[in-house]
């Protein structure tokens, strides 16, 4: 199965900086079949990212995600106070679908 | 707008049978076009898929657990079903039902539901 790791665990950053999220595959993730979710503590996750870089529906433009092959990347272009939750990726390039252990974006 | 909402006991006695039921309202599971899934999350951990059924009944589990897993689904109802047999103390973690636009990523989530193995 492929193994993502995320990094880093845990990004220190102020309101209003831009966050850089990173996900690495243990082999290609075809297609740029890759997600991203956010999630708060004691909610579900909620989808932000498909297909790599395609927004889900509601979600700002201040979100967005690229790469191919191993390595992706979440971006947040400049953090606003409800962001500061835990992020995954999940790859639904091969089976089993694969989830990251999560990056957790927290207020410094 | 689509809602799902676990349901179950909280508590499983070692070995014994984990059993959840996902209800989808605001939406038919019989119309098709989706995959109607179980996540699970363990204490303070990531997410791992435990799989999938469509409406028809055809199944998709995840290899690691797929000896233990049944998915069922009740059209009827607008629900579908996990059992997990032989549970231990490493299948406590909250249990998400989701579903997927036949694409493989999640894009509605129940709240989840925390099922602790203990006797």
């Amino acid at each position: 199965e492929i193994v993502l790791t995320q990094s880093p665990g845990t990004l220190s950053l102020s309101p209003g900086e831009r966050a850089t999220l990173s996900c690495r595959a243990s082999q290609s993730v075809s297609s740029s079949y890759l997600a991203w979710y956010q999630q708060k503590p004691g909610q579900a996750p909620r989808l932000l990212i498909y297909g790599a870089s395609s927004r889900a529906t509601g979600i700002p433009d201040r979100f967005s995600g690229s790469g191919s092959g191993t390595d992706f990347t979440l971006t947040i272009s400049s953090l606003e106070p409800e962001d500061f939750a835990v992020y995954y990726c999940q790859q639904y390039g091969s089976s089993p679908w694969t989830f990251g252990q999560g990056t957790k974006v927290e207020i410094k | 707008q689509v809602q799902l909402q676990e349901s179950g006991p909280g508590l499983v006695k070692p070995s014994q049978t984990l059993s959840l039921t996902c209800t989808v309202s605001g939406g038919s599971i019989r119309s098709g076009g989706y995959y109607w899934n179980w996540i699970r999350q363990h204490p303070g951990k990531g997410l791992e898929w435990i799989g999938y059924i469509y409406y028809s009944g055809t199944t998709y589990y995840n290899p690691s657990l797929k000896s233990r897993i049944t998915i069922s689904v009740d059209t009827s109802k607008n629900q579908f079903s996990l059992k997990l047999s032989s549970v231990s103390a490493a299948d406590t973690a909250v249990y998400y039902c989701a579903r997927d636009p036949r694409m493989g990523f999640f894009d509605y989530w129940g709240q989840g539901s925390l099922v602790t193995v203990s006797s």
